[in-house]
């Protein structure tokens, strides 16, 4: 059975600088997709960035970059210089199988990124 | 830019109530999903749809819970009767095969209070 882990619960950061949040995940599949999400107080989800297994290059999306470590199945999310819009629930998931297929999806438990002017 | 829309916002509902949340995904999108959030969590599938058919029910609550999707294209999500763990944030995405990372888009939710 495929699963998340985000180990940290809420993280703080500064205004202009970067932050790391960190998703490890579990599965025996061979091809898969990851994603992170972010969720602001608001309540919707929002679609920030995509890694496929066979991927070769990290993904980047603006300020959003996708640290995947294939051996170590990690796949953190990189935040460069963090607004203060930045400021929300960030959620990682995974799909097994590979492209252009929808299959559900799993999430983390999520972290709480605090953004201080 | 198309969004998934979802009614209503919020909802009170006293328990042994019914209550129905309605969702009506990006046009085009064959796949439609009903997640459950409970509050610090991660969201969790309900159902899934891929048009008008059932995909995977597996997590839902077939006792209280029902969800159609007759013309694939909108769908329902009923509870009967309501129970005070039903309290959550209801989300609905859909997705489209056409895109290669098949990332799900995802509607404001309904938050339900169950008291």
């Amino acid at each position: 059975a495929q699963k998340i882990t985000q180990t940290q619960p809420g993280m703080f950061v500064q205004e202009k600088e970067a932050v790391t949040l960190d998703c490890t995940y579990d599965t025996s599949d061979q091809s898969y997709g990851l994603f992170w999400y972010k969720q602001p107080s608001s309540g919707e989800m929002i679609f920030l960035i995509y890694q496929g297994s066979y991927d070769e290059q990290n993904a980047t999306e603006g300020r959003y970059s996708l640290n995947f470590q294939k051996a170590r199945k990690s796949a953190n999310l990189v935040i460069s210089a963090s607004q203060l819009g930045d400021s929300a629930m960030y959620f990682c998931a995974m799909r097994e199988g590979g492209v252009y297929n929808n299959n559900d999806m799993r999430f983390g438990a999520g972290t709480r990124l605090t953004v201080k002017p | 830019e198309a969004e998934v829309a979802q009614s209503p916002r919020y909802k009170i509902t006293e328990k042994s109530q019914a209550v129905a949340f309605w969702c009506d995904p990006i046009s085009g999108h064959a796949t439609l999903y009903w997640y459950r959030q409970i509050l610090g969590q991660g969201p969790e599938l309900l159902v899934q749809f891929q048009d008008e058919s059932v995909v995977d029910d597996s997590q839902l609550p077939k006792d209280r819970f029902s969800a159609e999707r007759l013309k694939g294209v909108d769908s329902t999500l009923k509870i009967q009767p309501a129970e005070l763990g039903d309290s959550a944030m209801y989300l609905c995405a859909s997705s489209s095969r056409d895109r290669r990372s098949g990332e799900q888009y995802f509607g404001p939710g309904t938050r339900l209070t169950v008291t």
